[in-house]
């Protein structure tokens, strides 16, 4: 167990739809990154939260959006979904806004849209 | 900005073998440098990581990597594989005296034979 809460673990959906993803990072970690893993496009980072605020951009669709709660627990909102969203989200978190003392990832929620 | 580039996305060693793994960084300053492992259906867990100090950084399961200024590497090593090594792995990258986010290689998937 590395600390950093996923949940769901698997999700199925239909196209269209919307669906919420979770985490809660390692007890004291104020950072919290969301990323995308697909065979075709590997390790995508989507956003950065740091404390509550927004701190880094990545590769995210308009149709996906993030926020972090002030207890730190972050939610990655995915709307309108489509085939090609199909994928494994990782949440990761670190102490600090950035990576100098590496990141704990969470086990991962993997999301099929059929 | 810094980028790192994981030279072959698959490689297959014997059991038994010398495993490595090759990574090579750019940044503008000193660089922390990461190696992540990931086995099937989990999330990435930190190997090993250079901040400062020894050149030769020792991790977990018998891994070990060597930060090579000169020549902008930090090669992932391990002198017997075991097929339990059998995973992805991913080398990282972000710079010193920053707030720099980790960045990921796009990983290299080990393959382990009899």
């Amino acid at each position: 167990d590395s600390g950093v809460t996923q949940t769901p673990k698997h999700l199925i959906t239909a196209t269209g739809q919307r669906v919420t993803l979770r985490c809660s990072p390692r007890s004291g970690d104020l950072s919290v990154y969301w990323y995308q893993q697909s065979l075709d496009q590997g390790l995508q980072f989507l956003i950065q939260y740091y404390n509550g605020e927004e701190r880094a951009k990545g590769n995210i669709l308009e149709r996906f959006s993030a926020q972090q709660f002030p207890d730190l627990h972050s939610e990655l909102n995915l709307s309108s979904l489509e085939l090609g969203d199909s994928a494994l989200y990782f949440c990761a978190s670190s102490v600090e806004g950035h990576g100098a003392y590496g990141y704990t990832f969470g086990s991962g929620t993997r999301l099929t849209v059929v | 900005a810094q980028s790192v580039t994981q030279l072959g996305s698959h490689v297959s060693v014997s059991e038994g073998a010398l495993v490595l793994l090759r990574c090579n960084y750019s940044s503008s300053v000193p660089p922390y440098l990461f190696w992540y492992v990931q086995y099937p259906n989990q999330g990435l867990q930190l190997l090993l990581k250079y901040t400062t100090g020894a050149t030769l950084v020792k991790g977990i399961n018998g891994f070990e990597a060597e930060f090579k200024k000169s020549e902008t590497s930090f090669h992932l090593t391990k002198p017997s594989a075991h097929m339990s090594d059998a995973a992805e792995y991913f080398c990282a990258v972000t710079l010193t005296g920053t707030a720099s986010k980790l960045t990921f290689g796009t990983g290299t998937r080990l393959q382990v034979t009899l």
